[in-house]
């Protein structure tokens, strides 16, 4: 069975600063890989996607991810955070084409110091 | 406007109740899911829906059913809640060749005493 894992569960940075949020991921083929973000009281909005091709994607709001195959990882970056970066962060996994069945992390909590 | 939304956004029950979580959505998206969201994890499929009249099991079914009477309106059903169903349940909907893409209601909360 797949799996995902957020090694982090809290991380905080300040504002300015450079981030990182960690994915690793088990599956015996290539995924189809993403990071949502949840806001305080709201539901998880997409923030990016891999699907093939080339292994740094771009997302919405300045961020950016990395696929490594062969470490079967998806890292989040972000080169400088601003405090509404503040949230939880989920990566996720998907097996199938053409559906919305994901495999998610526990989620990473971001915090943003000023 | 909030393209997906879920009613009630706050519910406690009795154990042994029953309970009906709603979800409706303007997206016109074919496919709808229900996760629930316990603290500190992530989200998990209960059920979901490729269309009017079709449900089908995720990966966590057990004492939750599903209702899709139109392309718009997806419920869940817990017919004898117990409180390990306590939990935040969430909508999302999806459209049809977008793999993985959600878009997701904000949340119910149900708390079974």
């Amino acid at each position: 069975a797949q799996s995902v894992t957020q090694p982090d569960a809290r991380v905080t940075v300040s504002e300015g600063a450079s981030l990182q949020l960690r994915c690793k991921y088990s599956y015996s083929a290539t995924p189809y890989l993403f990071w949502y973000v949840q806001y305080p009281r709201q539901g998880l909005q997409l923030l990016l996607k891999y699907y093939s091709g080339d292994p740094v994607v771009q997302g919405v709001n300045s961020f950016e991810a990395e696929f490594s195959k062969s470490n079967s990882s998806f890292h989040l970056q972000k080169a400088s955070v601003h405090w509404s970066d503040s949230a939880v962060y989920f990566c996720a996994l998907s097996i199938g084409t053409n559906t919305g069945k994901l495999t998610f992390g526990d989620g990473t909590v971001l915090t943003v110091k000023p | 406007e909030a393209a997906v939304t879920q009613s009630p956004r706050n519910k406690v029950a009795v154990t042994g109740g029953k309970v009906t979580l709603s979800c409706n959505q303007t997206n016109n998206h074919n496919n709808m899911y229900w996760y629930r969201q316990d603290t500190g994890h992530g989200l998990r499929l209960i059920h979901y829906s490729y269309g009017a009249g079709s449900t089908e099991k995720g990966d966590i079914p057990d004492g939750y059913k599903a209702s899709r009477p139109s392309q718009e309106n997806f419920s869940l059903i817990l017919e004898l809640a117990t409180p390990s169903q306590t939990s935040v349940y969430f909508c999302a909907s999806g459209a049809t060749g977008h793999t993985g893409q959600l878009y997701f209601g904000e949340g119910s909360k149900l708390t079974v005493l």
